[in-house]
């Protein structure tokens, strides 16, 4: 069974550019996650979709969006890249929100370089 | 907010002894706990997941107890091997569903 996929691997934009990376969850799987782990800061939380809705968003600003397609397969949109925006994006997904105790299944990463 | 430690940022052990990591929470008390296992460049890998009504869950070599009075969940590697060594992340979840918040990890180091 193929694992979560993630591309591209490896993404390098300028300031101000715009990114999008995209995630194919475990096929069954009807959530997926998004975080960043930026260096020495661990795995922030990004978005939750669920069944094509956004479920949950974490503490970053709106420049940082998503969207679930009806195959439940996803995309992070990041505008106006900044410095900061470094980071490994990690993609995860699980069975969906009404399943109890979900464990998440990762992808292996976009790592994206801002100059 | 709810906040998660995981008080070592490295531990260094012999091959053969066991690892011990820890993970504290504050504030409320988690459905339940995962711990992932992470290693450079790649995405975690979840290894065990134990419910709040669970004591102590175990897999193989490795072993993980949930103390909800302590706020507190230890993970155990026993017979480790240089093979283990890898970062380690303890993640919690509020309800019984949603998004992972995440401990910034002990990076493990068994020496042969």
């Amino acid at each position: 069974e193929a694992g979560v996929t993630q591309s591209p691997t490896h993404l390098i934009k300028t300031r101000g550019q715009q990114a999008t990376l995209r995630c194919s969850p475990i096929s069954g799987h009807t959530s997926v996650y998004w975080y960043q782990q930026a260096l020495g800061l661990g795995l922030q939380f990004l978005l939750w979709y669920d069944e094509g809705e956004e479920r949950n968003r974490g503490n970053f600003p709106p420049r940082f969006s998503g969207r679930q397609f009806p195959n439940y397969s996803s995309e992070l949109n990041v505008n106006a890249l900044e410095l900061e925006d470094s980071a490994l994006y990690l993609c995860a997904s699980s069975l969906g929100s009404g399943q109890a105790y979900n464990e998440q299944f990762f992808g292996p990463g976009t790592r994206l370089t801002v100059l | 907010s709810q906040k998660i430690e995981q008080n070592s940022e490295a531990l260094n052990i012999q091959e053969g002894k066991t690892a011990t990591l820890t993970c504290n929470y504050t504030n409320y008390s988690p459905a339940y706990l995962q711990w992932y296992r992470q290693d450079p460049g790649r995405g975690p890998v979840f290894l065990l997941l134990i419910r709040e009504n669970e004591k102590e869950k175990r897999k193989e070599r490795l072993k993980v107890t949930f103390d909800t009075t302590l706020k507190q969940s230890l993970f155990h590697i026993t017979a480790s091997q240089p093979a283990d060594s890898a970062t380690y992340l303890c993640a919690l979840v509020r309800g019984s569903q949603g998004n992972l918040i995440f401990g910034k990890g002990t990076k493990l180091s068994v020496k042969p």
